[in-house]
């Protein structure tokens, strides 16, 4: 089974910086998806990580640790339009398992 | 235009009619997933096709049915023994199994908001 967990929400000004955790148990693992959606639209891959370490993508960054069973994505220099809501999905077995998301609200 | 197309945006049904949610791709993928999402639960998988008629039940297949008949082409039909089916559904595809080993996104269609009344 797959037992993905992440915060409901948090709350950051913008400008700042805000790391959002998310933990995994799964019994297939093929890489790890951070997704990003408005409210009312379609998912928007942000990364993707397989091996352990940190990869950098403008003012986001995710990190993973395989062995902790353990990602974050970090976002850097918030502006309004980052309030939305971020998933984190776990590849395996040609699917992805996603955990329930983690709303962000960005203010001024 | 290259794309995930989902019609209509928005769905409003009678309790105990099954209804079609329509998913067309012309991205040339092999895969389709079909997702629900309530608020609070993240997106849950129903079905999932890897290949032409071929496909998977996901983690909440009751009450759901789906065909791939074409590649391009992958219907779900709500049925009306589907308890609670007021959801936003969303339709994804992969470029398939040919890219195993690389890692390649879902990409995901605007959403079918369906209201069983």
């Amino acid at each position: 089974g797959q037992n993905i967990d992440q915060p409901t929400e948090m709350t950051a000004t913008e400008g700042a910086i805000v790391q959002i955790n998310c933990t995994y148990q799964t019994s297939g693992f093929n890489g790890l998806f951070w997704y990003q959606q408005h409210a009312g639209e379609a998912p928007t891959f942000l990364s993707y990580n397989v091996l352990d370490g940190l990869e950098e993508k403008g003012r986001f960054s995710s990190f993973l640790s395989r062995s902790k069973g353990y990602s974050y994505l970090l976002l850097k220099e918030l502006q309004m339009k980052d309030s939305a809501s971020y998933l984190c999905a776990v590849s395996g077995d040609y699917k992805l398992s996603f955990g329930a998301g983690t709303t962000v609200t960005v203010r001024a | 235009d290259g794309g995930i197309t989902q019609s209509p945006k928005y769905l409003f049904r009678k309790e105990g009619q099954n209804v079609t949610l329509s998913c067309e791709q012309n991205l040339n993928h092999d895969a389709m997933y079909w997702y629900r999402q309530d608020p609070g639960q993240g997106l849950r998988l129903i079905y999932y096709s890897q290949i032409v008629n071929d496909f998977q039940k996901g983690d909440i297949a009751e009450g759901y049915s789906v065909s791939r008949e074409k590649k391009e082409s992958f219907p779900l039909t709500v049925t009306s023994a589907q308890k609670n089916p007021t959801a936003f559904y969303l339709c994804a595809t992969h470029v398939g199994l040919s890219e195993a080993g690389s890692y390649n996104e879902q990409f995901f269609g605007p959403g079918t908001r369906l209201t069983v009344l």
